[in-house]
């Protein structure tokens, strides 16, 4: 079935370095989402990437698909207190109605 | 507008009782989920809803089942619990399955 991998598993970073998640799938996607969850949350949806080689800005999150819609990537610039949590992607095979996440980055952010 | 409620939010259970965990969403949603969420496995999904009276399995539907007799309403149950349920429970809804979903606030388990 469809795997969703994500790395590094953790990150430790201090306050204003950057930060980068991967994200790779055993199959083409169909579009790729990306979700945030806080310690003790639940995850909350970022934002959707649906075409090939797009890149879409969030203030200082950058997200990027893949050219051959397998793979994504989370790019924080600068990071803060605030990015705290574990990172999702989450993918939607073809016809398939199931979106699969990904195994999730933990990030945290010292001052 | 509650969004996507679940109960109960924390319960402990012994070996071999059953449970039933009630999602409601009021966003007049067709898909919904049950994903289970473990220290490095990130969220499984366990079942699936494309839509009243209609159910898939996911990755983990083994020792679940799952009912949508309701279009607001996605139920899961646990016929005999075990230990390896022991887990955070999330139940998600979306209008369509490849937009985004929306999470409720997960259901604690422990089996003891």
């Amino acid at each position: 079935g469809q795997q969703v991998m994500q790395i590094p598993q953790y990150q430790h970073v201090q306050e204003g370095e950057d930060f980068t998640t991967y994200c790779n799938s055993s199959t083409t996607l169909s579009n790729i989402q990306w979700y945030k969850q806080r310690p003790g949350g639940h995850p909350v949806f970022l934002i959707q990437l649906v075409k090939s080689g797009e890149v879409k800005k969030q203030k200082r999150l950058t997200f990027q698909f893949g050219e051959a819609k397998k793979n994504s990537s989370l790019h924080i610039t600068a990071t803060q207190t605030t990015d705290v949590g574990t990172y999702f992607c989450a993918g939607k095979a073809g016809t398939a109605s199931k979106l699969t996440f990904g195994t999730g980055t933990r990030l945290q952010v010292t001052l | 507008n509650a969004g996507v409620t679940q109960t109960p939010k924390f319960r402990v259970l012994k070996t071999g009782q059953s449970m039933t965990l009630l999602c409601a969403q009021d966003m007049n949603h067709e898909y919904m989920y049950w994903y289970r969420q473990d220290p490095g496995m990130g969220l499984r999904l366990i079942h699936y809803s494309v839509g009243e009276g209609t159910t898939a399995k996911g990755e983990v539907p083994d020792g679940y089942n799952v009912s949508r007799l309701k279009k607001q309403n996605f139920l899961l149950g646990l016929e005999s619990a075990a230990p390896s349920q022991t887990s955070v429970y999330f139940c998600a809804s979306s209008y369509q399955g490849h937009v985004e979903a929306f999470f409720g606030q997960g259901t604690r388990l422990t089996v003891v």
